[in-house]
Protein backbone atom coordinates (compact mmCIF):
# COMPACT_ATOMS: atom_id res chain seq x y z
CA UNK A 1 0.00 0.00 0.00
CA UNK A 2 1.35 3.49 0.05
CA UNK A 3 0.88 6.61 2.51
CA UNK A 4 -1.73 9.44 1.40
CA UNK A 5 -2.22 12.53 3.28
CA UNK A 6 -5.13 15.19 2.81
CA UNK A 7 -5.06 19.15 3.77
CA UNK A 8 -6.63 20.08 5.44
CA UNK A 9 -8.08 17.27 7.87
CA UNK A 10 -11.67 19.49 7.98
CA UNK A 11 -12.49 22.63 7.79
CA UNK A 12 -15.28 25.24 8.38
CA UNK A 13 -16.08 27.49 4.97
CA UNK A 14 -18.46 30.31 4.40
CA UNK A 15 -20.97 30.22 1.41
CA UNK A 16 -19.39 31.80 -1.79
CA UNK A 17 -15.79 31.21 -0.50
CA UNK A 18 -13.56 28.23 -2.21
CA UNK A 19 -11.40 25.80 -0.31
CA UNK A 20 -8.36 23.88 -2.00
CA UNK A 21 -7.93 20.33 -0.69
CA UNK A 22 -4.46 18.60 -1.57
CA UNK A 23 -4.08 14.83 -2.08
CA UNK A 24 -0.05 13.67 -1.49
CA UNK A 25 1.36 10.16 -1.74
CA UNK A 26 4.84 8.52 -0.42
CA UNK A 27 5.66 7.11 -3.76
CA UNK A 28 4.77 7.81 -7.83
CA UNK A 29 1.40 6.07 -8.95
CA UNK A 30 -0.73 5.92 -12.36
CA UNK A 31 -4.48 7.00 -11.21
CA UNK A 32 -5.36 9.93 -8.57
CA UNK A 33 -8.75 10.47 -8.18
CA UNK A 34 -11.30 12.67 -6.23
CA UNK A 35 -14.55 10.71 -4.75
CA UNK A 36 -17.40 12.85 -2.48
CA UNK A 37 -19.56 11.63 0.17
CA UNK A 38 -22.40 13.40 1.46
CA UNK A 39 -23.47 12.76 5.26
CA UNK A 40 -24.76 9.09 5.35
CA UNK A 41 -24.31 8.45 2.08
CA UNK A 42 -21.68 6.40 -0.33
CA UNK A 43 -18.82 7.28 -2.26
CA UNK A 44 -19.65 9.08 -5.78
CA UNK A 45 -16.76 9.71 -7.94
CA UNK A 46 -16.14 13.35 -8.78
CA UNK A 47 -13.11 13.31 -11.35
CA UNK A 48 -9.99 11.25 -12.74
CA UNK A 49 -6.82 13.62 -12.09
CA UNK A 50 -4.75 13.23 -15.15
CA UNK A 51 -1.04 13.89 -14.79
CA UNK A 52 -0.25 16.65 -17.49
CA UNK A 53 -3.97 17.15 -18.86
CA UNK A 54 -7.11 18.16 -17.84
CA UNK A 55 -8.92 15.94 -15.56
CA UNK A 56 -11.92 13.74 -16.25
CA UNK A 57 -15.07 14.44 -14.96
CA UNK A 58 -17.94 12.19 -13.97
CA UNK A 59 -21.58 13.19 -15.10
CA UNK A 60 -23.11 15.87 -12.54
CA UNK A 61 -19.89 17.93 -12.15
CA UNK A 62 -17.84 20.43 -14.08
CA UNK A 63 -14.60 21.67 -13.55
CA UNK A 64 -15.60 25.27 -13.15
CA UNK A 65 -16.83 24.07 -9.90
CA UNK A 66 -14.38 21.37 -9.32
CA UNK A 67 -10.78 22.90 -10.42
CA UNK A 68 -8.11 19.91 -10.29
CA UNK A 69 -4.51 19.86 -10.63
CA UNK A 70 -2.39 16.72 -10.72
CA UNK A 71 1.54 18.41 -11.50
CA UNK A 72 3.17 14.94 -10.64
CA UNK A 73 2.72 11.73 -9.83
CA UNK A 74 2.47 11.96 -6.41
CA UNK A 75 0.06 15.05 -6.21
CA UNK A 76 -2.91 16.51 -6.94
CA UNK A 77 -5.73 19.30 -5.48
CA UNK A 78 -9.55 19.31 -5.40
CA UNK A 79 -10.93 22.90 -5.10
CA UNK A 80 -14.37 23.10 -4.38
CA UNK A 81 -15.78 26.74 -6.18
CA UNK A 82 -18.25 29.21 -4.91
CA UNK A 83 -19.47 26.72 -1.91
CA UNK A 84 -23.00 26.56 -0.69
CA UNK A 85 -24.27 24.67 2.15
CA UNK A 86 -25.16 21.45 -0.65
CA UNK A 87 -21.01 21.35 -0.35
CA UNK A 88 -20.69 19.92 2.87
CA UNK A 89 -19.28 16.51 2.49
CA UNK A 90 -16.41 14.65 3.09
CA UNK A 91 -14.38 14.67 0.19
CA UNK A 92 -11.78 11.91 -0.55
CA UNK A 93 -8.69 11.03 -3.15
CA UNK A 94 -7.72 8.04 -4.05
CA UNK A 95 -4.97 6.00 -6.15
CA UNK A 96 -4.09 2.74 -7.78
CA UNK A 97 -1.09 2.03 -10.03
CA UNK A 98 1.34 1.60 -6.98
CA UNK A 99 4.90 0.70 -8.39
CA UNK A 100 5.25 -3.03 -7.72
CA UNK A 101 1.45 -3.30 -6.41
CA UNK A 102 -1.54 -4.86 -7.56
CA UNK A 103 -2.54 -2.36 -10.63
CA UNK A 104 -6.44 -2.64 -10.19
CA UNK A 105 -6.63 -2.00 -6.29
CA UNK A 106 -7.67 1.87 -5.02
CA UNK A 107 -5.94 3.23 -1.81
CA UNK A 108 -7.57 6.02 -0.27
CA UNK A 109 -6.55 9.21 1.62
CA UNK A 110 -8.08 9.83 5.38
CA UNK A 111 -10.65 12.24 3.86
CA UNK A 112 -11.42 15.79 4.56
CA UNK A 113 -14.28 16.81 6.20
CA UNK A 114 -16.28 20.19 4.82
CA UNK A 115 -19.02 21.98 6.25
CA UNK A 116 -20.04 25.07 4.75
CA UNK A 117 -22.24 27.68 6.40
CA UNK B 1 -23.75 2.53 -16.85
CA UNK B 2 -22.87 0.19 -13.74
CA UNK B 3 -24.99 0.17 -11.13
CA UNK B 4 -24.31 -1.56 -7.69
CA UNK B 5 -26.76 -2.63 -5.53
CA UNK B 6 -26.44 -3.36 -1.02
CA UNK B 7 -29.95 -4.41 -0.18
CA UNK B 8 -29.00 -4.73 3.61
CA UNK B 9 -28.74 -1.17 5.13
CA UNK B 10 -27.80 -2.57 8.47
CA UNK B 11 -26.74 -6.05 9.91
CA UNK B 12 -25.60 -6.88 13.25
CA UNK B 13 -23.79 -10.18 14.50
CA UNK B 14 -22.66 -11.83 18.17
CA UNK B 15 -18.83 -11.50 18.29
CA UNK B 16 -17.26 -14.99 17.15
CA UNK B 17 -20.20 -15.64 14.88
CA UNK B 18 -20.58 -15.49 10.93
CA UNK B 19 -22.21 -12.81 8.83
CA UNK B 20 -22.60 -12.32 5.43
CA UNK B 21 -23.26 -9.49 3.31
CA UNK B 22 -24.97 -8.88 0.10
CA UNK B 23 -23.70 -6.75 -2.84
CA UNK B 24 -25.13 -6.92 -6.95
CA UNK B 25 -24.43 -5.28 -9.36
CA UNK B 26 -25.60 -4.41 -13.60
CA UNK B 27 -22.92 -4.88 -16.23
CA UNK B 28 -22.30 -5.51 -19.69
CA UNK B 29 -18.50 -5.90 -19.25
CA UNK B 30 -16.91 -8.90 -19.18
CA UNK B 31 -13.66 -8.00 -17.84
CA UNK B 32 -14.09 -6.31 -14.72
CA UNK B 33 -13.13 -5.91 -10.96
CA UNK B 34 -15.03 -6.37 -7.53
CA UNK B 35 -13.98 -5.16 -3.84
CA UNK B 36 -15.35 -4.80 -0.48
CA UNK B 37 -13.86 -1.68 1.28
CA UNK B 38 -14.50 -1.26 5.12
CA UNK B 39 -15.15 2.47 6.58
CA UNK B 40 -14.78 2.72 10.47
CA UNK B 41 -15.83 5.63 12.37
CA UNK B 42 -12.45 7.11 11.62
CA UNK B 43 -14.05 7.92 8.00
CA UNK B 44 -10.88 5.76 6.40
CA UNK B 45 -11.47 3.65 3.66
CA UNK B 46 -9.82 0.41 4.00
CA UNK B 47 -9.66 -2.58 1.40
CA UNK B 48 -10.68 -5.93 2.57
CA UNK B 49 -11.15 -7.68 -0.18
CA UNK B 50 -11.01 -7.73 -4.29
CA UNK B 51 -12.11 -10.16 -6.65
CA UNK B 52 -11.47 -10.69 -10.73
CA UNK B 53 -14.28 -11.47 -12.79
CA UNK B 54 -11.75 -13.87 -15.33
CA UNK B 55 -11.01 -15.34 -12.05
CA UNK B 56 -13.66 -18.89 -11.21
CA UNK B 57 -11.95 -19.22 -7.16
CA UNK B 58 -13.78 -16.96 -4.89
CA UNK B 59 -11.13 -14.55 -3.22
CA UNK B 60 -10.34 -15.04 0.34
CA UNK B 61 -7.90 -12.93 3.37
CA UNK B 62 -8.26 -14.78 6.20
CA UNK B 63 -11.36 -14.13 8.18
CA UNK B 64 -13.25 -12.36 5.07
CA UNK B 65 -14.01 -14.50 2.09
CA UNK B 66 -16.41 -13.83 -0.92
CA UNK B 67 -18.68 -15.72 -2.73
CA UNK B 68 -18.69 -14.41 -6.32
CA UNK B 69 -21.54 -15.94 -8.96
CA UNK B 70 -20.52 -14.08 -12.27
CA UNK B 71 -23.65 -15.24 -13.79
CA UNK B 72 -25.98 -14.22 -11.26
CA UNK B 73 -23.86 -10.95 -11.00
CA UNK B 74 -23.91 -11.56 -7.05
CA UNK B 75 -21.11 -10.81 -4.74
CA UNK B 76 -21.23 -11.56 -1.09
CA UNK B 77 -18.89 -11.29 1.62
CA UNK B 78 -18.43 -13.57 4.82
CA UNK B 79 -17.19 -12.52 7.78
CA UNK B 80 -16.39 -15.48 10.05
CA UNK B 81 -15.29 -15.21 13.68
CA UNK B 82 -16.54 -11.65 13.84
CA UNK B 83 -14.69 -9.34 15.98
CA UNK B 84 -15.58 -6.06 17.70
CA UNK B 85 -13.18 -4.41 15.09
CA UNK B 86 -15.23 -5.08 12.54
CA UNK B 87 -17.43 -2.80 13.61
CA UNK B 88 -17.92 -0.15 10.58
CA UNK B 89 -19.99 0.28 7.04
CA UNK B 90 -18.68 -2.01 4.13
CA UNK B 91 -19.12 -1.42 0.84
CA UNK B 92 -19.41 -3.35 -2.43
CA UNK B 93 -17.56 -1.46 -5.75
CA UNK B 94 -16.96 -2.22 -8.78
CA UNK B 95 -14.15 -1.20 -11.48
CA UNK B 96 -13.76 -1.48 -15.19
CA UNK B 97 -11.03 -2.88 -16.28
CA UNK B 98 -9.94 -0.31 -18.97
CA UNK B 99 -11.09 3.40 -17.09
CA UNK B 100 -10.54 2.05 -13.43
CA UNK B 101 -13.15 4.58 -12.49
CA UNK B 102 -15.07 2.64 -9.28
CA UNK B 103 -18.40 2.59 -8.73
CA UNK B 104 -19.75 1.62 -5.08
CA UNK B 105 -23.23 0.68 -3.52
CA UNK B 106 -24.89 2.02 -0.87
CA UNK B 107 -23.11 -0.10 2.20
CA UNK B 108 -24.18 -1.75 4.94
CA UNK B 109 -23.64 -1.04 8.61
CA UNK B 110 -22.40 -3.90 10.39
CA UNK B 111 -21.95 -3.86 13.84
CA UNK B 112 -20.56 -7.06 16.19
CA UNK B 113 -22.07 -7.45 19.32
CA UNK B 114 -20.18 -8.53 22.55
Amino acid sequence: SAVISQKPSRDICQRGTSLTIQCQVDSQVTMMFWYRQQPGQSLTLIATANQGSEATYESGFVIDKFPISRPNLTFSTLTVSNMSPEDSSIYLCSVDGLAGGYPYEQYFGPGTRLTVT
Amino acid sequence: AQTVTQSQPEMSVQEAETVTLSCTYDTSENNYYLFWYKQPPSRQMILVIRQEAYKQQNATENRFSVNFQKAAKSFSLKISDSQLGDTAMYFCAFMKHVLRDMRFGAGTRLTVKP
